[in-house]
């Protein structure tokens, strides 16, 4: 069975960091690429960050790039994300995703998410 | 950039048909996909590559598209059906649909 549990969110001031893990069990990571998605609570779905199996490609949002950085140990079966100089606007539930193997433009999985709340 | 449009909110009777869309131009030429949310709850995929449906989701769940638009129908609608649904495609970025909340009556 898929899983994929996430953690790290918590309360962080304005121009701080945090650390996102996502600890992948049920499947080989190191054969998908992995992704982060955020959803500020009532709104809509945002993709922030994706990372090829092997983790030599990475892309991210516009609104991310240069604050956050998207990494992985193949050998931990872990996802990470880097988030500094945060802002109030990052204020959101972020859900580590599967992309599916065959090309890669599906979250075919996703993990229940972990909330990050940023406030002075 | 691409945007995908979805309507705010879909209703549909119990038991009846219910109809999302979402429109982009010449979105009948890209793979969409379809993710539902139940509140408080993480998205499930639906629907892949416009059409498909992955194991455990039930056929009264499918998915067409052509055209400027692509359509995500749920037939024999259910309380259990309640929830957002988004569309989502690849356009060099991930794009996703502003979401369409599905209330059953």
């Amino acid at each position: 069975e898929v899983q994929l549990l996430e953690s790290g969110g918590g309360l962080v001031q304005p121009g701080g960091s945090l650390r996102l893990s996502c600890a992948a069990s049920g499947f080989t990571f190191s054969s998908y690429a992995m992704s982060w998605v955020r959803q500020v609570p009532g709104k809509g779905l945002e993709w922030v960050s994706v990372i090829s199996g092997n983790g030599g490609s990475t892309s991210y949002a516009d609104s991310v790039k240069g604050r956050m950085t998207i990494s992985r140990d193949n050998s931990k079966n872990t996802l990470w994300l880097q988030m500094n100089s945060l802002r109030a606007e990052d204020r959101a539930v972020y859900y580590c995703s599967r992309l599916d193997y065959d090309t890669s433009d599906t979250f075919d999985f996703w993990g229940q998410g972990t909330l990050v709340t940023v406030s002075p | 950039s691409y945007e995908l449009t979805q309507p705010l909110s879909v209703s549909v009777a119990l038991g009846q048909t219910a109809r999302i869309t979402c429109g982009s131009t010449n979105i009948g030429t890209k793979n969409v996909h379809w993710y539902q949310q139940r509140p408080g709850q993480a998205p499930v995929l639906v629907i892949y590559r416009s059409t498909n449906r992955p194991s455990g989701i039930p056929e009264r769940f499918s998915g067409s598209n052509s055209g400027n638009t692509a359509t995500l129908t749920i037939s024999r609608a259910q309380a259990g059906d309640e929830a957002d649904y988004y569309c989502q495609v690849w356009d060099g970025t991930v794009v996703f649909g502003g979401g369409t909340k599905l209330t059953v009556l």
